[in-house]
């Protein structure tokens, strides 16, 4: 049981270009979120999801796209791909909303050149 | 200033030691405080959620001081394997609230 799986693990792109960071989780968790994780700053929620077609912004949603078209599946998009957003990505679920327990996919670290 | 602040460490710590570090927190509506671990190079992992009697998991106790607005987690008899950087996080209602600290490197030397 993977659980939750997050592809690519490694991704080198170009300023400009469109990214797309999957994440696919197998427990029917309600709730799935996107982290970045950088040096000095710990991590940062980007996006939420509370169930399928239900998105929400976090701390730092700009550049970032998300969505829900099914229970298991939350992609992350970014639409034209800066250096700022070099970092390591971490999906997350959660069974439920206020335990304060995430489970967190292995992470797709990314860099933009 | 940050909601969450941790002393980023690293700290160096021969095997069997006891090993205490601190988290402070800004934002008194704060509710429920964790403790999270993450290993070198991998993803996060809940260690312990921080109860404000505070709580004990084997060798982990984790405290919460609510007049002086921190957390602080001990480890006793520490082990090689305990090795890797604690986040502390508080948070003020429902998982999407959540705020990481920077995190507290520890390495256990043999």
């Amino acid at each position: 049981d993977a659980g939750i799986t997050q592809s690519p693990r490694y991704k080198i792109t170009e300023t400009g270009r469109q990214v797309t960071l999957m994440c696919h989780q197998t427990w029917s968790h309600s709730y799935m979120f996107w982290y970045r994780q950088d040096l000095g700053h710990g991590l940062r929620l980007i996006y939420y999801s509370a169930a399928a077609d239900i998105t929400d912004k976090g701390e730092v949603p700009d550049g970032y796209v998300v969505s829900r078209s099914k229970t298991e599946n939350f992609p992350l998009t970014l639409e034209s791909a800066t250096r700022s957003q070099t970092s390591v990505y971490f999906c997350a679920t959660s069974l439920l909303f206020d335990t304060g327990e995430l489970f967190f996919g292995e992470g797709s670290r990314l860099t933009v050149l | 200033r940050k909601e969450v602040e941790q002393d980023p460490g690293p700290f160096n710590v021969p095997e069997g030691a006891t090993v205490a570090f601190n988290c402070t927190y800004s934002n008194s509506a704060s509710q429920s405080f964790f403790w999270y671990r993450q290993d070198c190079r991998k993803e996060p992992k809940l260690l312990m959620s921080v109860y404000s009697s505070g709580n004990e998991d084997g060798r982990f106790t984790a405290q919460l001081n609510r007049a002086s607005q921190y957390i602080s987690l001990l480890i006793r008899d520490s082990k090689l394997s305990d090795s890797a950087t604690y986040l502390c996080v508080a948070t003020r209602g429902g998982n999407e609230k959540l705020t990481f600290g920077t995190g507290t490197r520890l390495t256990i030397i043999p």
